[in-house]
């Protein structure tokens, strides 16, 4: 089977930095994602790791470490719109279909 | 990044109609199309994943005579609602994965459908 775990809900400050994990099992890997989604709009694609380290890409980074079945988005210097809801989405080894979680909904307060 | 395109964006029926939804690739050709659906505060649940040129595999629980997928091209997938009742309201979101890059799937705006 596959199990995907996030918090449920996140709440930081404008200008902080917050870590968004998400750890896994699944029959088999080949990538772990990130992405992010407004309410009432489709996801957008944030990261992709299918090695173990650390992948920046400007305020936001991701980690992952396949041993453990962890992973985190790093999100800095928090802006208002990054209020939003974070989905970590695994690659089984066959096939393309990704299975989600069930997101984390973050709150950027002021 | 790819772009996605949906259509309609929001469609209204009356329960028993047969709603089709269209998913298209803009800039790239999409050997393989996803079809997911999201109810409201929950996450993505695959229904179906298209392949161009064969028939779709269904996850368990989804009816394949309910909800037909076509996949004619490396550019166009279609998800028809058959008989739709208004339990099958919900957000309907395709993704579409480059056939040059394995790696990433992009999604469309989706469609949220009412059955009224």
């Amino acid at each position: 089977g596959q199990n995907i775990d996030q918090p449920t809900e996140m709440t930081a400050t404008e200008g902080a930095i917050v870590q968004i994990n998400c750890t896994y099992q699944t029959s088999g890997f080949n990538g772990l994602f990130w992405y992010q989604q407004h309410a009432g709009e489709a996801p957008t694609f944030l990261s992709y790791n299918v090695l173990d380290g650390l992948e920046e890409k400007g305020r936001f980074s991701s980690f992952l470490s396949r041993s453990k079945g962890y992973s985190y988005l790093l999100l800095k210097e928090l802006q208002m719109k990054d209020s939003a809801s974070y989905l970590c989405a695994v690659r089984g080894k066959y096939g393309n279909k990704l299975v989600f979680g069930a997101g984390t909904i973050l709150r950027v307060k002021s | 990044g790819a772009v996605v395109s949906q259509h309609p964006s929001r469609v209204i029926c009356k329960s028993g109609t047969s709603v089709k939804i269209e998913c298209r690739s803009l800039d790239f050709q999409a050997t393989t199309m996803f079809w997911y659906r999201q109810f409201p505060k929950q996450s993505l649940m695959l229904m179906a994943t298209s392949n161009e040129g064969s028939k779709a595999t269904y996850e368990q629980g989804v009816e394949k005579d309910k909800f037909l997928i076509n996949h004619a091209s490396l550019t166009l997938s279609t998800l028809t609602v058959t008989s739709a009742h208004p339990e099958d309201s919900s957000f309907y979101i395709c993704s579409a994965r480059d056939g040059q890059s394995q790696e990433t799937q992009y999604f469309g705006p989706g469609t949220r459908l009412l059955v009224l």
